[in-house]
């Protein structure tokens, strides 16, 4: 079945970066795009970014812009989430989720949702 | 931006009573575009809701959703302990493209 493992927990100091990645199994890599989000101890989530697997086109959240660096690597099917200049707040979990985008019945809208998500990877900012 | 608003901020009910969950946007939403979620403790998310009342593979259907426009609904019939989790709304606003979640409304047993 379709699978999301995301690598392990990272600790890092201020103003250092640090890269996540989410290695995709069970399905086909190409057809479905990747969605980074996190959660800050005890608070709700936050979208981070999105990448077309197809093309690697990213789109993020004007709250990380000028930060975050989502990419991927189609032979090896893994994303990959970068985040620069980190600070204290950014300690979270951070997750990806596989993105459907798949057209409504008897309509010309799609349905776009996150049905597979991995399992988290703790980032702690700390000095 | 679209801002999700969900409400109440917890609800603590019995077994076997109803929960109605409230999301509401801060303009008019696709509801091809609305999603539900449940997360448990140091659990990821699983979908619940898609297309704002479309049950997700393994949703139980004591579970639906219902609405459009700025007024979202999730509704557990009979309130299970294994229900106890926070449910998040979420969007996709396609001009400019971004996914918002709401801020989650945790349900929990009397």
């Amino acid at each position: 079945q379709a699978q999301l493992v995301q690598s392990g927990a990272e600790v890092k100091r201020p103003g250092a970066a640090v890269k996540v990645s989410c290695r995709a199994s069970g399905y086909t890599f190409s057809k479905y795009d990747i969605i980074w989000v996190r959660q800050a101890p005890g608070q709700g989530l936050e979208w981070v970014g999105w990448i077309n697997i197809g093309n690697g086109n990213t789109v993020y959240s004007k709250n990380f812009q000028d930060r975050v660096t989502i990419t991927r690597d189609t032979s090896a099917t893994v994303t990959y989430m970068q985040l620069s200049s980190l600070r204290p707040e950014d300690t979270a979990v951070y997750s990806c989720a596989r993105l459907v985008v798949t057209q409504r019945p008897f309509s010309p809208d799609f349905f776009r949702y996150m049905d597979v998500w991995g399992r988290g990877t703790t980032v702690i900012v700390s000095s | 931006e679209i801002v999700l608003t969900q409400s109440p901020d917890t609800l603590a009910l019995s077994p076997g009573e109803r929960a109605t969950l409230s999301c509401r946007a801060s303009q008019s939403v696709s509801s091809s575009y609305l999603a539900w979620y449940q997360q448990k403790p140091g659990q990821a998310p699983r979908l619940l809701i898609y297309g704002a009342s479309y049950r997700a593979t393994g949703t139980p259907d004591r579970f639906s959703g219902t609405g459009s426009g700025t007024d979202f609904t999730l509704t557990i019939s009979r309130l299970e302990p294994e229900d106890c989790a926070v449910y998040y709304c979420q969007q996709f606003g396609a001009s400019p493209p971004e996914f918002t979640f709401g801020p989650g409304t945790k349900v929990h047993l009397k």
